[in-house]
């Protein structure tokens, strides 16, 4: 058990619809990261929160959207879902990065299914 | 950016069998590294780390070698198990700071299918 953990853990959805995935991270984390993971890109990461701001974005589309809240916790936002944003996602913590120690910590996942 | 190249697999070897995953990369500044195992259904975990050069990241019979020279960091294990049977994944991760804050980065791989055979 990483000591970050996600939810829902399963959901099933149609297209179009919009849905939220929460992630909290691991005590004392003040990084969160989100991935995408699936069959055909692979694991990609998406966006990277620190303590509450945006500080990196990588391939997210702009029908997605997250945050950071106060106490630390992130949602991630999927708009408009596609078929195509069937996927695992990720969510990620680390403690506040250095030049030597920036190991990511990894929750269990979402799985979404877009009908 | 930071980019990674991983021996395509699948790869499937009988238990007891030596394993080598060949991992290469390219990354602005200094790396650390990291091998990150999938479990079947499961999430991400870290299975070794290395976080400068010659440096040696070993954990549960696995090791890999951090080599500067040849921007490399190939996984190895002298003897697979069946439950070693997974996705591996070789992330560099590099740290930038802007405007006094830094943030961290990991770049994967594609990831590596290990299947072991009884």
């Amino acid at each position: 058990d990483s000591g970050v953990t996600q939810t829902p853990k399963h959901l099933i959805t149609a297209t179009g619809q919009r849905v939220t995935l929460r992630c909290s991270p691991r005590s004392g984390d003040l990084s969160v990261y989100w991935y995408q993971q699936s069959l055909d890109q692979g694991l990609q990461f998406l966006i990277q929160y620190y303590n509450g701001e945006e500080r990196a974005k990588g391939n997210i589309l702009e029908r997605f959207s997250a945050q950071q809240f106060p106490d630390l916790h992130s949602e991630l936002n999927l708009s408009s879902l596609e078929l195509g944003d069937s996927a695992l996602y990720f969510c990620a913590s680390s403690v506040f990065p250095t030049e030597t120690y920036n190991e990511q910590f990894f929750g269990p996942g979402t799985r979404l299914t877009v009908l | 950016g930071n980019s990674v190249t991983q021996m395509e697999g699948p790869v499937t070897l009988s238990e007891e069998a030596f394993l080598t995953i060949n991992c290469t990369y390219t990354a602005t500044g200094y790396p650390s590294l990291f091998w990150y195992v999938q479990y079947p259904g499961e999430g991400l975990q870290l299975l070794l780390k290395a976080t400068k050069a010659d440096d040696k990241g070993s954990n549960k019979g696995f090791e890999a070698t951090y080599r500067k020279e040849t921007t490399s960091f190939h996984l190895e294990k002298g003897s697979v198990q069946v439950s070693d049977s997974a996705v591996y994944f070789c992330a560099p991760g590099t740290v930038k700071n802007a405007g006094g804050t830094s943030y961290g980065k990991l770049t994967f791989g594609q990831g590596t299918i290990l299947t072991v055979h009884p």
